[in-house]
């Protein structure tokens, strides 16, 4: 199976900062990659795929990278309305499919 | 639009099964695969198994044992059966989607229900 190590695990910052998620894959995974935003109480909603194709109706000041086995995430920006945990989740080999351990993002 | 549901009892006994109900609307499920995932309370997401446009189904090996995923296309309802359930399997449970055309990741999701294993 594929792990997949996202870090960092919470992360503070203030409106209009530029954040970072990373997720490590234990293998490559050649760009199989999605991530997904999860508000509150909701269902995650997905913002890349890919790697770096943002998803219909995504703001753009989301944007992925990466190759290989390591990836990123980037909120340029930041809103209030972004505040919410972050996921990623490789889709290269399976079954299973499997996700990183997330990334709770608040603001300061 | 596309949706999905998910249904099922909040409270099952430990030992006991598991049956949930995903009813999907605005797309057909021979077209398009759909999936469960469950979340532990403030915990990250686990992939449990798949259930194919063409039928078929793939499953998380550390359920394969005590889960089934079936269909019956014409309610445009998925299934979700899992046996021997411990205070560990408390969860939400979401059903999701598969994008179907750029690989396998979830463009729509349920808004899951809370499945409490107690007695």
């Amino acid at each position: 199976d594929i792990q997949m190590t996202q870090s960092p695990a919470s992360l503070s910052a203030s409106l209009g900062e530029t954040v970072t998620i990373e997720c490590r894959a234990s293998e490559d995974i050649y760009n199989g990659l999605a991530w997904y935003q999860q508000k509150p109480g909701k269902s995650p909603q997905l913002l890349i795929y890919n790697a770096n194709s943002l998803h219909t109706g995504v703001p753009s000041r989301f944007s992925g990278s990466g190759s290989g086995t390591q990836y990123s995430l980037k909120i340029n920006s930041l809103q209030s309305e972004d505040v919410a945990s972050y996921f990623c989740q490789q889709y290269y080999n399976y079954p299973p499919l499997t996700f990183g351990s997330g990334t709770k993002l608040e603001i300061k | 639009q596309v949706q999905l549901k998910e249904s099922g009892p909040g409270l099952v006994q430990p030992s006991e099964t598991l049956s949930l109900t995903c009813t999907v609307s605005g797309f057909s499920l021979t077209s398009y695969g759909v999936n469960w995932v469950r979340q532990p309370p403030g915990k990250g997401l686990e992939w449990m198994g798949t259930i194919w446009n063409d039928g078929s189904t793939d499953y998380n090996s550390a359920l394969k044992s005590r889960l089934s995923i079936s269909r019956d296309t014409s309610k445009s309802q998925v299934f979700l059966k899992m046996n021997s359930l411990q205070t560990e399997d408390t969860a939400i449970y979401l059903c999701a989607r598969e994008e179907g055309s750029s690989g396998f990741f979830f463009d729509y999701w349920g808004q899951g229900v809370m499945v409490t294993v107690s007695s």
